[in-house]
C-alpha cells in the first residue's frame, strides 16, 4: 500500500516568515494530493490540493509544489500569521483503489 | 455545499458494550464514505472505506468482526464498536466522497466522535 512520510514533526516560526512542509509518498498511482489543517478537536480542513497532472498551485499566501518524478509534493506558507498554528497533515489517493493516506503530521507553530 | 454530519459528538461507554456513530451526508449523495481513527497527538488512520450497497473494505490489522460498518444508503454510514474496550477510546472520524457534481476527488470530514470507554 501507499506510504506517505511527511516532515518536520514540529515547526517552529516567526510572524511573517515562510513554512515549508514536505511529504513524500511511495505509490505512483497516487493521483491526488491534497493538505488539511487540523486545530485541536476539530476536523481535518482541507486548504489546498493539487492532482498529478499539475506541477504547482497556489492560493493566496499558500501554495503546493508536486514533483511526480521524485514522489514528494510540499506545502509552502508565506507570510505567516498566529491563526496558521495548528497541525497540517499531507494525504495521497489512490484513486482506483478509492483511499487516502495521511502524512504523520507537523505541528506548525507561529509566534507572534 | 457537501456537509458531512457525525453523531454523537462525544459518548462514554463502559467496557464490554457497543457503541453505534452515525455519519451523514446532509447535502449531497456519498457513493465512498470514509472511516478513521485518531489518537491524540497522531495522524488519522484509516480503519475502512465503505460504498453504498457493499461491504466495507478494511485495512490490514482493523478487525472487522470488532469495527462494523454499514453503509445501507447514499447518506448513512454507521460505525459499532462492538465489545469495547479501554483501547479502542479514540477519535473516530469519517468522511464522505462522491462521483458527482462538486470534486470527485475531494472528501468531505465529519466533526468526529471522541469515544472513551472505562
Amino acid at each position: 500500500g501507499e506510504n506517505v512520510e511527511q516532515h518536520p514533526s514540529t515547526l517552529s516560526v516567526q510572524e511573517g516568515d515562510s513554512a515549508v512542509i514536505k511529504c513524500t509518498y511511495s505509490d505512483s498511482a497516487s493521483n491526488y494530493f491534497p493538505w488539511y489543517k487540523q486545530e485541536l478537536g476539530k476536523r481535518p480542513q482541507l486548504i489546498i490540493d493539487i492532482r498529478s497532472n499539475v506541477g504547482e498551485k497556489k492560493d493566496q499566501r499558500i501554495a503546493v509544489t508536486l514533483n511526480k518524478t521524485a514522489k514528494h509534493f510540499s506545502l509552502h506558507i508565506t507570510e505567516t500569521q498566529p491563526e496558521d498554528s495548528a497541525v497540517y497533515f499531507c494525504a495521497a489517493r489512490i484513486y482506483n483503489f478509492n483511499k487516502f493516506y495521511f502524512g504523520s503530521g507537523t505541528k506548525l507553530n507561529v509566534k507572534p | 455545499g457537501a456537509v458531512v454530519s457525525q453523531h454523537p459528538s462525544w459518548v462514554i461507554c463502559k467496557s464490554g458494550t457497543s457503541v453505534k456513530i452515525e455519519c451523514r451526508s446532509l447535502d449531497f449523495q456519498a457513493t465512498t464514505m470514509f472511516w478513521y481513527r485518531q489518537f491524540p497527538k497522531q495522524s488519522l488512520m484509516l480503519m475502512a472505506t465503505s460504498n453504498e450497497g457493499s461491504k466495507a473494505t478494511y485495512e490490514q490489522g482493523v478487525e472487522k468482526d470488532k469495527f462494523l460498518i454499514n453503509h445501507a444508503s447514499l447518506t448513512l454510514s454507521t460505525l459499532t464498536v462492538t465489545s469495547a474496550h479501554p483501547e479502542d477510546s479514540s477519535f473516530y472520524i469519517c468522511s464522505a466522497s462522491t462521483l458527482w457534481g462538486g470534486s470527485a476527488y475531494e472528501q468531505y470530514f465529519g466533526p468526529g466522535t471522541r469515544l472513551t470507554v472505562t
